[in-house]
């Protein structure tokens, strides 16, 4: 059975902090996806990631994706209170599902 | 382009009544997908669809039906509501093809409540 864990599941951090979300997995996926979750809303994609070594950022985020270590990180730098939301990590262990994390429940505080 | 869309976005239903969500998206993707998301149980899988006519279990399929006649809609059925279906759903879709492929897009999602 496809496992995939964060971790951690609640991160309460300060602004201007830097902090790392992990993703593992448990079987083979050639790509991944992080995706975050306002509260009450929808699931927004953030990042995907395709390859071995794949690395990607945008603003404060940055992803990154080791498949041979089955092992995704999402790394937070210097983080604002806009960040504050769920993140969820997903791969692909067959070509059309994806399977998802529990979410990591991140709250940036003043 | 409206991306994906769900109807209802609030619904209170007794235990026993019948109802259906219905799941629309213009990106013309083949594949189509109905979640549920519980508090500390993240997103699980219902049913899934990889194209028109086609329906496949998920991880919790019990107590669901779904139906794909059209490409673009997805429809999801409760045929006799029980309070443990009371959850938020979303409905996403993706696509086989394009740089990103498999990515989802998901709709605002439809909250069921059942008493």
């Amino acid at each position: 059975e496809l496992k995939v864990e964060q971790n951690p599941l609640f991160l309460s951090m300060q602004e201007g902090k830097n902090y790392t979300i992990y993703c593992n997995y448990s079987t083979t996926s050639d790509r991944l996806y992080w995706y975050r979750q306002d509260p009450g809303k929808s699931l927004e994609s953030l990042f995907v990631l395709l390859s071995n070594g794949a690395v990607k950022q945008e603003g404060r985020l940055m992803a990154s994706l080791d498949t041979k270590a089955r092992l995704s990180t999402l790394h937070i730098t210097a983080a604002v209170h806009d960040l504050s939301a769920t993140y969820f990590c997903a791969v692909v262990p067959s070509n059309y599902k994806l399977t998802f994390g529990k979410g990591t429940l991140l709250t940036v505080n003043p | 382009n409206a991306g994906v869309t769900q109807t209802p976005k609030f619904r209170v239903l007794k235990t026993g009544q019948s109802m259906t969500l219905l799941c629309a998206q213009d990106m013309n993707h083949e594949y189509m997908y109905w979640y549920r998301q519980d508090p500390g149980m993240g997103l699980r899988l219902i049913h899934y669809s990889v194209g028109e006519g086609t329906t496949a279990k998920g991880e919790v399929p019990d107590g669901y039906n779904v139906s794909r006649l059209k490409k673009q809609n997805f429809l999801l059925g409760l045929e006799s509501a029980a309070p443990s279906q009371t959850s938020v759903y979303f409905c996403a879709s993706s696509s086989p093809e394009g740089r990103n492929s498999y990515e989802q897009y998901f709709g605002p999602g439809t909250r069921l409540t059942v008493t």
